[in-house]
């Protein structure tokens, strides 16, 4: 079946830091994929999608590219801010169901 | 569109009470997904439906939970009698079955005392 791995947090970064959370995935076919943030107290909201290899997807600054050489899509963000603070899910969609992985606590400070 | 609505937000009980959560999602989606959040678990898939039919519900943890989606405007989770250890954040989503594009709800947060 579809899976979702991606790495373990907590990440802690400094304001201004690069952010690279790693996501693989196991898929039959062609998945979308896709990346969601959830906020403290809040549910999840979409960051960014894509879906079809090579696709990159963007929103605020970060960026995920759709590799399927590699069956990853890892989330990139040039230059974080203490507001990046959040859980983000990498996701896979297909034969009728979202896939989430475990997610990944990202904390900036000052 | 005022996305997907979940009632109620806040849910304190007493163990052995049973306990209703509800989910609309949004107009036109056809598929309907229940989660549940805790700090041990991380997010687990409970069940979900395509076109009100129940499609997966190997999540469900125990016989105590149940899900019905009567409509493609409602769907419930009830958990009945309900334990301390089901505390959580539930939540629902919905998507196009086309897209997967999962829109989530606010959550309700459980407390089972």
């Amino acid at each position: 079946g579809n899976s979702v791995t991606q790495m373990e947090g907590p990440v802690t970064l400094s304001e201004e830091a690069f952010l690279t959370i790693n996501c693989t995935y196991t898929a039959t076919g062609y998945p979308s994929l896709f990346w969601y943030v959830q906020y403290p107290g809040e549910g999840l909201q979409l960051l960014l999608k894509a879906t079809k290899a090579d696709d990159k997807g963007s929103n605020k600054g970060f960026e995920a590219t759709y590799r399927k050489e590699t069956t990853s899509f890892h989330l990139e963000k040039g230059s974080v801010q203490v507001s990046d603070s959040a859980v983000y899910f990498c996701a896979l969609g297909g034969y009728q169901k979202v896939t989430f992985g475990t997610g990944t606590k990202l904390q900036v400070i000052p | 569109d005022a996305g997907v609505i979940q009632s109620p937000r806040h849910e304190v009980t007493e163990m052995g009470q049973e306990v209703t959560l509800r989910c609309k999602p949004i107009s036109g989606h056809n598929s309907l997904f229940w989660y549940r959040q805790t700090m041990m678990r991380g997010l687990e898939l409970l069940i979900y439906f395509n076109n009100n039919v129940p499609i997966d519900d190997s999540g469900m943890p125990e016989d105590r939970f149940s899900a019905k989606m009567p409509n493609a405007s409602f769907s419930t989770l009830k958990i009945q009698p309900s334990e301390p250890r089901d505390s959580a954040v539930y939540f629902c989503a919905s998507s196009d079955q086309g897209s997967y594009e999962a829109f989530f709800g606010q959550g309700t947060r459980l407390t089972v005392v």
